[in-house]
C-alpha cells in the first residue's frame, strides 16, 4: 500500500496515560503534517516535520504534546498525561515538500480517552 | 493570519442536479494555493480538486470544477450530476507554499436519491 499509513485506528486511553500516534509517509514523501479534528469541527494544523527536524509547531499545544520523524522509522505524535479534551481524531499526512503539491491524507487515528 | 470561511454548514441536492459550495479567505499573500477536500462517512480525507492562484483557468476534476475569483478571494466548488457518493463533508483549504493547510469549518452536502 503506498498511502499514507496511521495506526492504530483506534486509541484508548484513560487520563492520565500516554498516547502514541504513528504515520508512515507516502512513499517518496519526506514532509508529514499533524491535524487534529475535534467532533463536529474542521481539521486544525498542528505541527509540520521533515525527516529529523521540525519545520513549523505553531499549532502544537505547548504542554504534553510532542512530535518527531526521525531519520529512520514512522513520524510519532506524543501525548502524555491525555485529559479529555485530547479526545478527537487525528490526521497525518505527506507532501513532497514541493511548493503547492497536495497533502495526501492517512486514515486518521481516533483517540478516545476515558 | 489567513483565514478560511464556508457559511453554508450543511447542504441538500437531488441526484444528478447540480450544487455549488461557497468559500472566502483572507490572505495578503499573493502566491498560494486553494483546494478542496471530501470527507465522507467513512472520515477519510480525499483530495477533490486544487488551484494555483497565479493561473487564471478554474480547475476541473471530472463533475467537479471551481469558481475562483482572486480579487474577490472566493473559490467555490462546484459539483455536476451529483451521485449518492458525493455525499460528504467537503473543506475548503488555503495553502501558502508547502506549508499546512488552513481548512474552513466545512459544508455537509446530503444528496438525496
Amino acid at each position: 500500500n503506498a498511502g499514507v499509513m496511521q495506526n492504530p485506528r483506534h486509541l484508548v486511553r484513560r487520563r492520565g496515560q500516554e498516547a502514541r500516534l504513528r504515520c508512515s509517509p507516502m512513499k517518496g514523501h519526506s514532509h508529514v503534517y499533524w491535524y487534529r479534528q475535534l467532533p463536529e469541527e474542521g481539521l486544525k494544523f498542528m505541527v509540520y516535520l521533515q525527516k529529523e527536524n521540525i519545520i513549523d509547531e505553531s499549532g502544537m499545544p505547548k504542554e504534553r504534546f510532542s512530535a518527531e520523524f526521525p531519520k529512520e522509522g514512522p513520524s510519532i505524535l506524543r501525548i502524555q498525561q491525555v485529559v479529555r479534551g485530547d479526545s478527537a481524531a487525528y490526521f497525518c499526512a505527506s507532501s513532497t515538500g514541493t511548493e503547492g503539491q497536495p497533502q495526501h491524507f492517512g486514515d486518521g487515528t481516533r483517540l478516545s480517552i476515558l | 493570519a489567513q483565514t478560511v470561511t464556508q457559511s453554508q454548514p450543511e447542504m441538500s441536492v437531488q441526484e444528478a442536479e447540480t450544487v455549488t459550495l461557497s468559500c472566502t479567505y483572507d490572505t495578503s499573500e499573493n502566491n498560494y494555493y486553494l483546494f478542496w477536500y471530501k470527507q465522507p462517512p467513512s472520515r477519510q480525507m480525499i483530495l477533490v480538486i486544487r488551484q494555483e492562484a497565479y493561473k487564471q483557468q478554474n480547475a476541473t476534476e471530472n463533475r467537479f470544477s471551481v469558481n475562483f475569483q482572486k480579487a474577490a478571494k472566493s473559490f467555490s466548488l462546484k459539483i455536476s450530476d451529483s451521485q449518492l457518493g458525493d455525499t460528504a463533508m467537503y473543506f475548503c483549504a488555503f495553502m501558502k507554499l508547502a506549508n499546512k493547510l488552513i481548512f474552513g469549518t466545512g459544508t455537509l452536502l446530503a444528496v438525496q436519491p
